[in-house]
């Protein structure tokens, strides 16, 4: 499968912990992009990776969110001390450059359900 | 700032019908993408149709085309012949050539093809 890979498809977890979120871009793609879905909303963007570099975390709340991509392996989006309010749909997309007729290609996204 | 709007929170329509989705923009880049993405109950985000800024005609992709009309800030999505399968949310996106390298995302459209 050439696409975008996002692991796990579902993760559960209780308030406090961390989750982790992976995902590994399409083959040949440098530019990582994550987006949060709430129910029955579009998607927001949260941050945008090259590799080893974030170029762009304006969408990333200040506090126990965090993001990387290093020079070997997936993406990684962390959450520190989940809270019921981090449930949602989180999607990984990935593009071949930043030219504006690039579309990003998504993953089939990771659920997050916080009890 | 990009913004995208999409009027219509569900729409139903008979089976072979064509069914036109709403989509306005507002942007201050002279340069910007407009790309439509579908994503079905299972949750994907499927990419379908792009339109450039500069593109002198309108998009066409199988069954997908795109009603685009630049003075009016529009990119409406045309489903021609709908079949049960097109039943989904639609996104309507966009992507400018400053700043940030992100998607903004409509609030999308439930579309229900009724049989």
């Amino acid at each position: 499968n050439a696409g975008v890979m996002q692991n796990p498809r579902h993760l559960v977890r209780r308030r406090g912990q961390e989750a982790r979120l992976r995902c590994s871009p399409m083959k040949g793609h440098s530019h990582v992009y994550w987006y949060r879905q709430l129910p029955e909303e579009g998607l927001k963007f949260m941050v945008y990776l090259q590799k080893e570099n974030i170029i762009d975390e304006s969408g990333m709340p200040k506090e126990r969110f965090s993001a990387e991509f290093p020079k070997e392996g997936p993406s990684i989006l962390r959450i520190q001390q989940v809270v019921r309010g981090d449930s949602a749909a989180y999607f990984c997309a990935s593009s071949l450059n930043t030219g504006v007729n690039q579309p990003q290609h998504f993953g089939d996204g990771t659920r997050l359900s916080i009890l | 700032a990009q913004k995208i709007t999409q009027t219509q929170p569900g729409m139903f329509v008979q089976e072979k019908e064509a069914v036109t989705l709403d989509c306005t923009y507002d942007t201050s880049d002279p340069s910007y993408g407009l790309f439509w993405y579908k994503q079905p109950s299972s949750g994907e985000m499927i990419f379908l149709i792009y339109q450039g800024s500069y593109d002198q005609q309108n998009a066409t992709e199988g069954r997908y085309s795109l009603n685009f009309q630049k003075a009016r800030k529009s990119a409406n999505l045309v489903i021609s012949a709908s079949q049960l399968g097109d039943s989904a949310m639609y996104f309507c996106a966009m992507r400018g050539n400053q700043g940030a390298q992100k998607l903004v995302f409509g609030q999308g459209t439930r579309l229900t093809i009724n049989p």
